[in-house]
């Protein structure tokens, strides 16, 4: 099984700055026969379930902003808040699905 | 707009039973496989189970092997997860989503979740 660590554990950043979370995995998650590394990122808010932000590790889903990027390959991926707005308040897990779905911890960025 | 709602939850002494339901609407549900996913209080995400869109293929985390089972009504647009032998480390808030993919996959919609407590 493929294990997905994330760091920081949680971030304080202010408004306008920019937020950057960690995302490993145990085992590279990049398939070589088409290049894709099986990565997703999902934000989710207090009482809310989770929504997906970016898949194949640095596509946005329709409807997020742009100030939400995602890069990385292999082992290691990022997911980047250009500048942190007040509703970005929330939990963010990565999630591999090079083999049966596995999630990160989860980081939780509040504003400072 | 594709909408998930999830139905079932309760309090439940364990080694109890409780069936699980999603209703599907807004999408083609019988072109999508599905998956149940839950979350502990206070904890993160766990994937526990997948079905494929005809029902012929059934996947399941190590954690609910053998006391779970997942299954599919596509002419009633439902997902259901039915849960025995229900331990207190089931205790979560239980997610049906739909799957983007076939093996290999993420997932693009979530319900709001339905609350499941094992306690004596």
């Amino acid at each position: 099984d493929i294990v997905m660590t994330q760091s920081p554990d949680s971030l304080a950043v202010s408004l306008g700055e920019r937020a950057t979370i960690n995302c490993k995995s145990s085992q590279s998650v990049l398939y070589s026969s088409n290049n894709k590394n099986y990565l997703a990122w999902y934000q989710q808010k207090p009482g809310q379930p989770p929504k997906l932000l970016i898949y194949w590790a640095s596509t946005r889903e329709s409807g997020v902003p742009d100030r939400f990027s995602g890069s990385g390959s292999g082992t290691d991926f990022t997911l980047t808040i250009s500048s942190l707005q007040a509703e970005d308040v929330a939990v963010y897990y990565c999630q591999q699905y090079y083999s049966t779905p596995s999630f990160g911890p989860g980081t939780k960025v509040d504003i400072k | 707009q594709v909408q998930l709602v999830e139905s079932g939850g309760g309090l439940v002494k364990p080694g109890g039973s409780l069936r699980l339901s999603c209703a599907a609407s807004g999408f083609t549900f019988s072109d999508y496989y599905m998956s149940w996913i839950r979350q502990a209080p206070g904890k993160g995400l766990e994937w526990v189970s997948y079905i494929s869109s005809s029902s012929s293929y059934t996947n399941y985390a190590d954690s609910v092997k053998g006391r779970f089972t997942i299954s599919r009504d596509n002419a009633k647009n439902s997902l259901y997860l039915q849960m025995n032998s229900l331990r207190a480390e089931d205790t979560a808030v239980y997610y049906c989503a739909r799957v983007v993919g076939a093996t290999q996959y993420y997932f693009d919609y979530w319900g709001q979740g339905t609350l499941v407590t094992v306690s004596s």
